[in-house]
């Protein structure tokens, strides 16, 4: 069935560094791609989506590259910032009106 | 209203007690879907909602949990004899047809 494997958590990281954030997938067909991010005590918010091979989503400096070759969709950003701690869901869509298929989640520390 | 609400925003309930769950999609939103998300689980697909017809309701994890929606718009999560195992964030999403689903807050269900 359709999957989605994201590294495991927890993440801690210094203000200022790269981060990343892997991702990959199995689905029948071609699904569209997303990350949500959910903030301490809010609900999810979508982050950034791809629809097809080779797209670039991308969203408050972070971005994710849909590469169909290696069935992956990494999430990355330069330098993060102590307001970027949050739990990050790599998802898929595999057509229309179907519900997502979420990954596991990555919870995300920064410290100053 | 501009987003997806849910009530309550926080429900404590005796273990055997029935609970209702409400979900105020999107105006115009053609799909809800209702997912759970409970600790160290990762977030799971419960059951979703084409107009007021369920075409999958393969996530119900049993049958003391079932839904509706009326109108096409409001939708009831309802939990017949809670148990403990229920206790769990239940976050409701809403969709344009092949489009991204847009989260609520989601309502945090204690079963003592």
């Amino acid at each position: 069935g359709d999957s989605v494997t994201q590294m495991e958590g927890p993440v801690t990281l210094s203000e200022e560094a790269f981060l990343t954030i892997n991702c990959t997938y199995t689905a029948t067909g071609y699904p569209s791609l997303f990350w949500y991010v959910q903030y301490p005590g809010e609900g999810l918010q979508l982050l950034l989506k791809a629809t097809k091979a080779d797209d670039k989503g991308s969203n408050k400096g972070f971005e994710a590259t849909y590469r169909k070759e290696t069935t992956s969709f990494h999430l990355e950003k330069g330098s993060v910032q102590v307001s970027d701690s949050a739990v990050y869901f790599c998802a898929l869509l595999v057509s229309g009106n179907t519900p997502l298929v979420f990954g596991k989640g990555t919870r995300l520390s920064v410290i100053a | 209203g501009a987003g997806v609400s849910q009530s309550p925003s926080n429900k404590v309930t005796e273990k055997g007690k029935d609970v209702e769950l409400r979900c105020d999609p999107i105006s115009g939103h053609t799909a809800l879907y209702w997912y759970r998300q409970s600790l160290g689980q990762g977030l799971e697909f419960l059951i979703y909602f084409q107009g007021n017809s369920a075409p999958d309701k393969s996530g119900l994890p049993s049958d003391r949990f079932s839904a509706e929606r009326t109108g096409g718009s409001v939708s009831t999560l309802t939990i017949q004899r809670t148990q403990q195992e229920d206790s769990a964030v239940y976050l409701c999403a809403s969709s344009l047809l092949y489009n991204e689903q847009f989260f609520g807050p989601g309502t945090r269900l204690t079963v003592l």
